[in-house]
């Protein structure tokens, strides 16, 4: 079955950039896209990019351009979120996710991120 | 850009049935997709492409699309159904996902 799991909880400092993973297991991963979305405590979903693992084509929400990257590894099956300059607005969890077309249609178990001094 | 509305907060009992909108200009005319997100949990799909369920998705759940209003339809509400519930479209002028802000579902 679809598998997606996230690397762990962590705890980063103002200004620094933190690196979340996200390992597929359970179908080909080249032939799928992946999103990454998170979430703020007590928010809703909001989209940040996505990418495809074969092109490497990547997409991303304005106000992630230029702070955010994404990539891949498909000799792992891993997808992988950078965001640097991080503020105590980044702290929510991250959540990757499988792309079927244009909507995600399994989740990863997500990645709290906590930006704190 | 394009805006997806959705009410804050919905209460039914159990056994009744729950209807979220999810609302948007000419929505009718885009694939709707609602992801469930029970507490402290990541989200799961539950209906895609307006209508349609995932394997394993309750027959209890479905959904429609027309004009400016999509719907998640709950019918014999459990408290199991408990959650927030997102709608999420594709903006091809943008080539960026979308979320509503999210429906909480109270069974009381």
């Amino acid at each position: 079955q679809v598998h997606l799991l996230q690397s762990g909880a962590v705890v980063m400092y103002p200004g620094a950039s933190v690196e979340v993973s996200c390992k597929a297991s359970g179908y080909h991963f080249s032939g799928f896209s992946v999103h990454w979305v998170r979430q703020a405590p007590g928010q809703g979903l909001e989209w940040m990019g996505w990418i495809n693992p074969v092109s490497g084509v990547t997409k991303f929400a304005q106000k992630f351009q230029g702070r955010v990257a994404v990539s891949t590894d498909t000799s792992i099956n891993t997808a992988y979120l950078h965001v640097n300059g991080l503020t105590s607005d980044d702290t929510a969890v991250y959540y990757c996710a499988r792309d079927r077309n244009n909507f995600p249609d399994y989740w990863g178990q997500g990645t709290l991120v906590t930006v704190s001094a | 850009s394009y805006v997806l509305t959705q009410p804050p907060s919905l209460s039914v009992a159990p056994g009744q049935t729950a209807t979220i909108f999810c609302q948007g200009s000419n929505i009718g005319g885009k694939s709707v997709h609602w992801h469930q997100q029970r507490p402290g949990q990541a989200p799961v799909l539950v209906i895609f492409n307006d209508r349609d369920r995932p394997s394993g998705i309750p027959e209890r759940f479905s959904g429609s699309n027309s004009g400016n209003t999509a719907t998640l339809t709950i019918s014999r509400v459990e408290v199991g159904d408990e959650a927030d519930y997102f709608c999420q479209v594709w903006d091809f002028t943008t080539d960026h996902l979308l979320f509503g802000g999210g429906t909480k579902l109270t069974v009381l």
